[in-house]
């Protein structure tokens, strides 16, 4: 069985400050990991995905997630914040045969304020 | 490429009735799942079809029900309403060219029962 923890269920952060989402996953086997993104009245959007190759990926918009098996974390991460991230981000586990369904973590409502 | 759609983008029922949901995928794509996003329970996974096979299903009442035609159109129904169905409705599709777990969502359906 897969599961997924979002840490924080709303975070805030000032314009041009970090941000730091942080999820925590439990998976019987190698798990893919993603982070999506929903913007209000918009569907979700993949910001990265982790599958095996480098445990450091980029995604889109200067947004960087690194997966961490010792400490079963996959934290979104992106330098600089922008009003326009402001969003919800939800965390996600697959399987790596892709014949499982998506779990989805509960999601993290990113506030940047100006 | 048209994005996925979906239709209506809202939806007033009562109790009791039921109501159906249209998804159109990203042209190409085969795989057609459905979600159930509400504030308590999050992102819940209803059902996956691919090829107008349903691959997957999550752990809803039988009153949720879908289908996908030969053109990868897909529709989901609700059958006898209850208050709590109240959520909005994600599609998301997936084809070739897309790695596990990477899909692309439509804007959603909010259903409101009354």
């Amino acid at each position: 069985a897969q599961s997924v923890t979002q840490l924080d269920s709303h975070v805030s952060v000032s314009e041009g400050t970090p941000v730091l989402l942080r999820c925590n996953y439990s998976s019987s086997y190698s798990p893919s990991l993603f982070w999506y993104v929903q913007h209000p009245n918009k569907g979700l959007q993949l910001l990265l995905k982790y599958t095996s190759a480098a445990t450091l990926v980029k995604g889109i918009n200067g947004f960087e997630a690194e997966f961490k098996k010792s400490e079963t974390s996959f934290h979104l991460t992106k330098p600089s914040a922008h009003m326009s991230d402001a969003a919800e981000y939800f965390c996600v586990v697959s399987d790596r045969s892709g014949n499982t369904p998506l779990v989805f973590g509960k999601g993290t409502r990113l506030s940047v304020i100006a | 490429k048209a994005g996925v759609t979906q239709t209506p983008r809202y939806l007033i029922k009562t109790r009791g009735q039921q109501v159906t949901l249209s998804c159109s995928p990203i042209s190409g794509h085969r795989s057609v799942s459905w979600y159930q996003q509400t504030p308590g329970q999050g992102l819940q996974f209803l059902f996956e079809y691919f090829s107008e096979t349903q691959r997957n299903k999550g752990n809803f009442p039988g009153r949720f029900s879908g289908r996908q035609f030969s053109n990868s159109r897909s529709e989901m129904n609700v059958s006898t309403l209850e208050l709590g169905d109240s959520a909005l409705y994600l599609c998301a599709s997936s084809g070739p060219g897309q790695g596990v777990g990477e899909q692309f969502f439509g804007p959603g359906t909010r259903l409101t029962v009354l």
